[in-house]
């Protein structure tokens, strides 16, 4: 079945980056692109950015322009989300989600990754 | 401040039927399809509805509607397993970004 897995929690210090992993399987990776979608504590979804796996394409929110970056290795069918610069205010479940063009709109979401930034 | 607006709670009772509305603009809604996500407890997003088509494993008492630059989500015989907070999200061609609406949390009395 489709699944997006997602690598496991992390804890940084307040200036550092963080790469959170997502995994594709089930499907042929190149044929969807991959977002990214995060969620504070106790607030609502909040979008990041996109990434074409065929092409390495990207397009990432205003918000986030200059400290993230999204990359994929296809021969592992794997998306990275890396974002640098990190505050306390990025302190957030971190999900991965697949996009369908023929419906425009997201499908199949990862598990999500909590992010801990903490001094 | 959400690009997209959604009612912060609605209630009922089971087998009653529930409406979410998600109200946006001719740059988002009135452009694109709408997506309804539901997230229980704070677990990772589900998704329910991609625009009027349901999405794969959810009961068909889920539907999904459009008009103009409202998308409304309706529930047609509450279920105590629907307690849950859902999310509209569409894409928005003057942010050239991604937007969601900041949920509405839907209680089985």
């Amino acid at each position: 079945q489709v699944q997006l897995v997602q690598s496991g929690a992390e804890v940084r210090k307040p200036g550092a980056s963080v790469t959170v992993s997502c995994k594709a399987s089930g499907y042929t990776f190149t044929n969807y692109d991959i977002n990214w979608v995060r969620q504070a504590t106790g607030q609502g979804l909040e979008w990041m950015g996109w990434m074409n796996p065929q092409n390495g394409k990207t397009g990432y929110a205003r918000n986030f322009q200059g400290r993230l970056s999204i990359t994929r290795n296809t021969s592992t069918n794997t998306a990275h989300m890396e974002l640098s610069s990190l505050s306390s205010e990025d302190t957030a479940a971190y999900y991965c989600v697949r996009y369908l063009a023929v419906r425009d709109a997201f499908d199949v979401w990862g598990q999500g990754t909590m992010v801990t930034v903490s001094s | 401040q959400s690009a997209l607006t959604q009612e912060a709670s609605v209630s009922g009772t089971v087998g009653q039927k529930v409406t979410l509305s998600c109200t946006g603009n001719n740059n988002n809604i009135g452009s694109y399809a709408v997506g309804w996500y539901q997230q229980i407890s704070h677990g990772a997003p589900k998704t329910v509805m991609l625009g009027s088509f349901l999405a794969s494993g959810i009961p068909d008492r889920f539907s999904g509607s459009k008009s103009g630059t409202t998308a409304s989500l309706t529930i047609s015989g509450l279920q105590p397993e629907d307690e849950a907070d859902y999310y509209c999200s569409t894409w928005d061609h003057s942010l050239s970004a991604w937007v969601f609406g900041g949920g509405t949390k839907v209680t089985v009395l």
